[in-house]
């Protein structure tokens, strides 16, 4: 266990429909970020939340958004999904500088 | 062309062989190096963490940054069959207590045969 939290495990939803991604991160972590992982684009950097004020962006798409709680906790929406939506989507935790990145075990997403 | 290099293989080595896995970048910035092991369907698992140029070693595995060269590698001694997986290489630009984003290679498909 890595300490990062990510539900649901599996997802499987039709064109069109909107989900949310979920992510806890490791206790004290401030910073999370979501990645994409898809077997032609490998792990593909979308968004950055720190201490609850997005931080960075990636290629995200408009359809994707994404927040973080007071209580640190993440949360993922996507929205109209498309089939080349399905992927594995990890979200990942780091403290201050030098500790390293901390990713959970992903949702793995088939849009059909 | 990607930022960052890293051919995919799969690379197949003997039992208890030194394998070495290697990532080419452009991006001068980039000051942090990672790599990563990722079973599959798995979440990558940190391995090693290096900043700058240098060496670093933990117990089999060694990781070198050679900035001049924008080259990194990471080796692997006495290889076991448990270390079969891709492996990831990973580099961030200049930290502040934020972090910063990781861009990743493709990753290396490694398979150590018993």
């Amino acid at each position: 266990d890595s300490g990062v939290t990510q539900t649901p495990k599996h997802l499987i939803t039709a064109t069109g429909q909107r989900v949310t991604l979920r992510c806890s991160p490791r206790s004290g972590d401030l910073s999370v970020y979501w990645y994409q992982q898809s077997l032609d684009q490998g792990l593909q950097f979308l968004i950055q939340y720190y201490n609850g004020e997005e931080r960075a962006k990636g290629n995200i798409l408009e359809r994707f958004s994404a927040q973080q709680f007071p209580d640190l906790h993440s949360e993922l929406n996507l929205s109209s999904l498309e089939l080349g939506d399905s992927a594995l989507y990890f979200c990942a935790s780091s403290a201050r500088t030098g500790s390293g990145y901390t990713f959970g075990s992903g949702t793995r997403l088939t849009v059909v | 062309q990607k930022e960052v290099e890293q051919d995919p293989g799969p690379l197949s080595v003997p039992e208890g062989a030194i394998v070495s896995l290697n990532c080419t970048y452009s991006n001068s910035a980039f000051q942090y190096f990672m790599w990563y092991r990722q079973y599959s369907r798995k979440g990558p698992e940190l391995l090693m963490y290096t900043y700058s140029s240098g060496n670093k070693e933990d117990g089999r595995f060694t990781a070198q940054v050679d900035k001049s060269s924008k080259y990194i590698s990471l080796f692997i001694r006495d290889s076991q069959p448990s270390d079969s997986a891709t492996y990831l290489c990973a580099m961030s630009e200049p930290q502040d207590n934020a972090g910063n984003m990781l861009t990743f290679g493709g990753g290396t498909r490694l398979m150590v045969k018993p």
